[in-house]
């Protein structure tokens, strides 16, 4: 089936480093979402990415979509301790005569101040 | 502006019994998801409505659970009877269309 493979599923990290986090799947993907998810709360939309080779920033935070349509990354920059949180990738699929969002397992990430 | 606003946020209840989980999503989005999060399985997707009609069920793990959409403005999901196996957190989110879902809070259930 459409599985997305997040790695790595945790990084710690100091206080200003950089870190970047990957997401691939066997199938073909058209849209790719990142989510951050704070504890305690639901997953929050930081970029969507919607062709292939697209890269788009948000801040500190950069994404793009792979050229085969087949894998995404996130890099944040100059971390900080808000960033702390698991970090979802999320791909639209057409599976079951429906278009639904197909989530990663998640990568948790601690910055250290 | 609200998000989406789920009720209860915390539910412990016994094997068994009956557990209804409420939502009310972002005003004028007409699609409305039910996710259920676990740590062995992580975030799945239980049901989608679509203009208070539902899309998509096959998430949904078997007969004990079912979901509503009377209006537009309002979501259950219901367990009935519930299992331990239950145990997890449930997010309602809702979109104007598939790709940008904002998510509630979620409901941690815990079924002893």
């Amino acid at each position: 089936g459409q599985q997305l493979n997040q790695s790595p599923q945790s990084m710690f990290i100091q206080e200003g480093e950089d870190v970047s986090m990957n997401c691939t799947s066997s199938s073909i993907f058209n849209t790719w979402l990142w989510y951050k998810q704070d504890p305690g709360e639901g997953p929050v939309l930081l970029i969507a990415l919607y062709k292939a080779g697209e890269l788009t920033s948000n801040g500190r935070l950069t994404a793009q979509f792979g050229i085969t349509r087949k894998d995404s990354f996130l890099n944040i920059s100059a971390s900080i301790p808000s960033d702390v949180g698991i970090y979802f990738c999320a791909g639209l699929a057409y599976r079951g005569g429906s278009e639904k969002l197909v989530f990663g397992k998640g990568m948790k990430l601690t910055v250290n101040p | 502006d609200a998000g989406v606003i789920q009720s209860p946020r915390h539910e412990v209840t016994e094997m068994g019994q009956e557990v209804t989980l409420r939502c009310k999503p972002i005003s004028g989005h007409n699609s409305l998801f039910w996710y259920r999060q676990t740590m062995m399985r992580g975030l799945e997707l239980l049901i989608y409505f679509n203009n208070n009609v539902p899309i998509d069920d096959s998430g949904m793990p078997e007969d004990r659970f079912s979901a509503k959409m009377p209006n537009a403005s309002f979501s259950t999901l219901k367990i009935q009877p519930s299992e331990p196996r239950d145990s997890a957190v449930y997010f309602c989110a809702s979109s104007s269309r598939v790709v940008e879902q904002f998510f509630g809070p979620g409901t941690r259930l815990t079924v002893l």
